[in-house]
């Protein structure tokens, strides 16, 4: 399984936009990016999923560049609500053999 | 509502003492998973099916064991408990072996005593 880099934490203001950035250079042909977000004591919760290019859903966008050893997650016009863990998952199946980084927090501040 | 739920929500328990956390999806998900949680550790796995009757090993399987005799359930037992087991754990699933989404469960607080 590839395993993944990602900043420890960020802190952002309302209203910015948000870019983390997750590494996995080891990611094979087959495998998926997904981010995955997770607020305490909750189950973490599907954000988007890509494999190449950019995806864009109606909470964030994944960009992956074309040799797909990083994805970047951005969240537009973050709210404090947005405060979270978020999570980079690259591999197979999502709840078969996997293994979650170590994720990043995302502090929002008024 | 497409949902995992887990069983209990908290448990608290003694040294030993055998106990079962259930999973059930309402989805016909192929794949499931358990996962513990703990402070600096993220999210680790213990077991994951692949569909009834198959099973295997995650990153930190010791003290579990699992069954999947069902498509919709996964319990995870714990056959004699110890306090290194107290964690927050995560039943989560899957629609197939190819890149869907994980649908997660609310979570199960266990302490061990």
């Amino acid at each position: 399984l590839a395993k993944t880099t990602q900043p420890i934490s960020m802190d952002s203001y309302e209203g910015q936009e948000v870019n983390i950035t997750c590494s996995h250079n080891n990611i094979a042909t087959n495998d998926y990016i997904t981010w995955y977000q997770q607020f305490p004591s909750q189950g973490p919760r599907f954000i988007i999923q890509g494999y190449k290019t950019k995806v864009t859903n109606e909470v964030a966008s994944l960009f992956i560049p074309a040799d797909r050893k990083s994805s970047t997650l951005s969240l537009p016009r973050v709210s404090l609500s947005d405060t979270a863990v978020y999570y980079c998952l690259v591999g197979g199946t999502n709840a078969g053999k996997s293994t979650f980084g170590d994720g990043t927090t995302l502090t929002v501040k008024p | 509502e497409a949902q995992v739920t887990q069983n209990p929500r908290y448990l608290i328990t003694v040294t030993g003492k055998k106990l079962t956390v259930t999973c059930s999806q309402n989805m016909n998900h192929e794949y499931m998973s358990w996962y513990r949680q703990d402070p600096g550790l993220g999210l680790r796995q213990i077991y994951y099916s692949m569909n009834v009757e198959v099973t295997d090993k995650g990153d930190v399987p010791e003290g579990y064991k699992v069954s999947r005799k069902e498509k919709r359930n996964f319990p995870l037992i714990l056959e004699s408990p110890s306090p290194n087991q107290t964690s927050l754990y995560f039943c989560a699933s899957t629609q197939n072996g190819r890149n869907t989404e994980a649908f997660f469960g609310q979570g199960t607080r266990l302490t061990v005593v």
